[in-house]
């Protein structure tokens, strides 16, 4: 059974292109959850979706940022313009249902030059 | 908000040398307690989750307790191979989906 896949690993953008996330939860998961880690800091909760629907985005920035989870395919964390501050390491979650535990993916490392 | 504070920032054990780590949580009706482990350069992997005070998981050489405003990962007798960030996270009950982290406890162990 294949754990959460997030890809790409790493991603270099320019100040003022866009970046794009992927994250594929493990089969049977229908929850996903995006946090993100700035340097020294601790994990930050950003968005919380289920299949087609967004319950809760209250950690993501309201300008730039934006998730999905489409019925086919994986989930997407889009950031529009990068700035600088957006560099950080991006972790995808899923668990099979609310309040279990949530497993993690290995990260997308995003470096805005 | 909920706040979790981890203790210490660092620690630093010889090969066998048992130790714990803090955990401090303020969270407006606790639904569970999450420990992971973190490598560098990897995304957290799960370790334990706690319900309820006075409860206790095990696992290898390690060991999570729980308390009213507390918890704490014992690590017993350690070996390299468990230096890694660890990591405290609550989940409250009127928020069972968010995870609010600690900065995390780095261990080096040293053989």
């Amino acid at each position: 059974n294949a754990g959460v896949m997030q890809n790409p690993r790493h991603l270099v953008r320019r100040r003022g292109q866009e970046a794009r996330l992927r994250c594929s939860p493990m089969k049977g998961h229908s929850h996903v959850y995006w946090y993100r880690q700035l340097p020294e800091e601790g994990l930050k909760f950003m968005v919380y979706l289920q299949k087609e629907n967004i319950i809760d985005e209250s950690g993501m920035p309201k300008e730039r940022f934006s998730a999905e989870f489409p019925k086919e395919g994986p989930s997407i964390l889009r950031i529009q313009q990068v700035v600088r501050g957006d560099s950080a390491a991006y972790f995808c979650a899923s668990s099979p249902s609310l309040g279990n535990e949530q497993f993690f993916g290995p990260g997308t490392r995003l470096t805005v030059l | 908000e909920d706040q979790v504070t981890q203790s210490p920032e660092a620690l630093r054990l010889q090969e066998g040398e048992s130790s714990s780590l803090n955990c401090s949580y303020t969270v407006s009706g606790l639904r569970g307690l999450f420990w992971y482990r973190q490598d560098p350069g990897k995304g957290p992997e799960f370790l334990f989750t706690l319900y309820s005070a006075g409860e206790e998981k095990e696992k290898e050489r390690l060991k999570a307790t729980l308390t009213k405003k507390e918890s704490f990962l014992h690590i017993t007798a350690p070996k390299p191979e468990d230096s890694a960030t660890y990591l405290c996270a609550v989940q409250a009950r009127s928020n069972d989906y968010k995870l609010s982290f600690g900065a995390g406890t780095t261990v080096t162990v040293r053989a």
